[in-house]
């Protein structure tokens, strides 16, 4: 089936430093979203980019849905402690009228040192 | 708002029997409920989509005698692995989307169900 590329499939890196990650697909998508889980919870919707081009910002975290459409990044400035945590991309396409189901990237795991 | 619940949050139990998880919309009404399974340090993968009042949608792969679903209200879905065994252990995740807006997602907080 459908597969999203993530990348990196992990980060390690300083408090204080930004971070950047992104998704990219064969296919286009007419949403973008990406979520946070932590260790045995669900994920949490971070946010959610409905149109190509759209730049989006929530707190500390932005995020851009690609010009073609097959293509997302997020970005964590100032990475604190707790933002630590796997992150995932997802896609999701209109069928018919509906919407499809979400496709997942395989997640990007953060570590942050304190 | 949007807040899904999931009961219970861990399960033991022994190879043979079956096990019930409920996934609640406690806060809106969820047209469409969706159940995910994730080995560990692993993506989710889509088992199923419901409806409420209608027959579940399973992905290709999924045993639909194995993995009962019933969507019976707007605000509950429940996932019943039926005859477990050992290889059913997983964490089983939940969404529910709303009807109208964008039919975002919201995931419940996940089962971690283990079979002795």
């Amino acid at each position: 089936g459908q597969q999203l590329n993530q990348s990196p499939q992990s980060m390690f890196i300083q408090e204080g430093e930004d971070v950047s990650m992104n998704c990219t697909s064969s296919s286009i998508f007419n949403t973008w979203l990406w979520y946070k889980q932590d260790p045995g919870e669900g994920p949490v919707l971070l946010i959610a980019l409905y149109k190509a081009g759209e730049l989006t910002s929530n707190g500390r975290l932005t995020a851009q849905f690609g010009i073609t459409r097959k293509d997302s990044f997020l970005n964590i400035s100032a990475s604190i402690p707790s933002d630590v945590g796997i992150y995932f991309c997802a896609g999701q396409m209109y069928y018919g009228g509906s919407q499809g189901n979400l496709i997942f990237g395989k997640g990007t795991k953060l570590s942050v040192k304190p | 708002g949007a807040v899904v619940s999931q009961h219970p949050s861990r399960v033991i139990c022994k190879s043979g029997t079956s096990v019930k998880i409920e996934c609640r919309s406690l806060d809106f009404q969820a047209t469409t409920m969706f159940w995910y399974r994730q080995f560990p340090k692993k993506s989710l993968m889509l088992m199923a989509t419901s409806n409420e009042g209608s027959k579940a949608t399973y992905e290709q792969g999924v045993e639909k005698d194995k993995f009962l679903i019933n969507h019976a209200s707007l605000t509950l879905s429940t996932l019943t692995v039926t005859s477990a065994h050992p290889e059913d252990s997983s964490f089983y995740i939940c969404s529910a989307s709303r009807a109208g807006g964008y039919n975002e997602q919201f995931f419940g907080p996940g089962t971690r169900l283990t079979v002795l």
